[in-house]
């Protein structure tokens, strides 16, 4: 099955600084790659998706980028800001079962 | 987006006893929807994909005589927590997509917070 691997663990970084987080993918197969960001004790709330057709998608501050060829995606958060502070965890979605697999999640803080 | 409902937010029940949780789509059908477990600090670890009208496929180390799952509509499934423990204290957290979509967006109800004592 699916096995997705994030890094860093956490990540602290100055207001204004940016920020990027890492995804590795095992299956292929996935062609779903989705970022949640998760505040505590709450549902994981979607920020951006890319599919595998795509090499990068960007929504504001918000950036992900696909290389289907070495199976890992990442996320870019720039001009960071004291609200982005959240845990973060990137996804991958197969085709086969439509099932999604989640990293260990990256916990980040933006120092003010 | 699509709203997906969980129920109840937060459940204390005595060891031994039994907890059932509900899942619900409220504007889209869902002929699957996930359960996932989350432990404090930690990821959401796929459990078990809920299969409307059918058994659902259980993850392996996921005991599915303990976590009983029931998907009787396409709209509603529901996770039995059987004889809960207090190991079994935990964040659950239910996912769907709308029914005949792939590669999507999927919407993740509230979640439950069980602890039992």
């Amino acid at each position: 099955g699916e096995n997705v691997e994030q890094h860093p663990s956490t990540l602290s970084v100055q207001e204004g600084d940016s920020a990027v987080i890492k995804c590795t993918y095992s299956d292929s197969a996935s062609n779903y790659f989705p970022w949640y960001k998760q505040e505590l004790g709450k549902r994981p709330q979607l920020i951006i998706d890319i599919r595998s057709n795509v090499g990068e998608k960007k929504d504001q501050r918000i950036a992900v980028t696909l290389n289907k060829t070495a199976k890992h995606f990442s996320l870019h958060i720039t001009e960071t800001q004291p609200e982005d502070s959240a845990v973060y965890f990137c996804a991958a979605r197969t085709g086969n079962n439509n099932d999604m697999r989640f990293g260990a999640g990256t916990r980040l803080t933006v120092k003010p | 987006g699509a709203v997906v409902s969980q129920h109840p937010s937060w459940v204390i029940c005595k060891s031994g006893t039994s907890v059932k949780i509900e899942c619900r789509s409220l504007d889209f059908q869902a002929t699957t929807m996930f359960w996932y477990r989350q432990f404090p600090k930690q990821s959401l670890m796929l459990m078990a994909t809920s299969n409307e009208g059918s058994k659902a496929t259980y993850e392996q180390g996921v005991e599915k005589d303990k976590f009983l799952i029931n998907h009787a509509s396409l709209t509603l499934s529901t996770l039995t927590v059987t004889s809960a423990h207090p190991e079994d204290s935990s964040f659950y957290i239910c996912s769907a997509s709308p029914s005949g979509t792939f590669n999507t967006e999927a919407f993740f109800g509230q979640g439950t917070r069980l602890t039992v004592v």
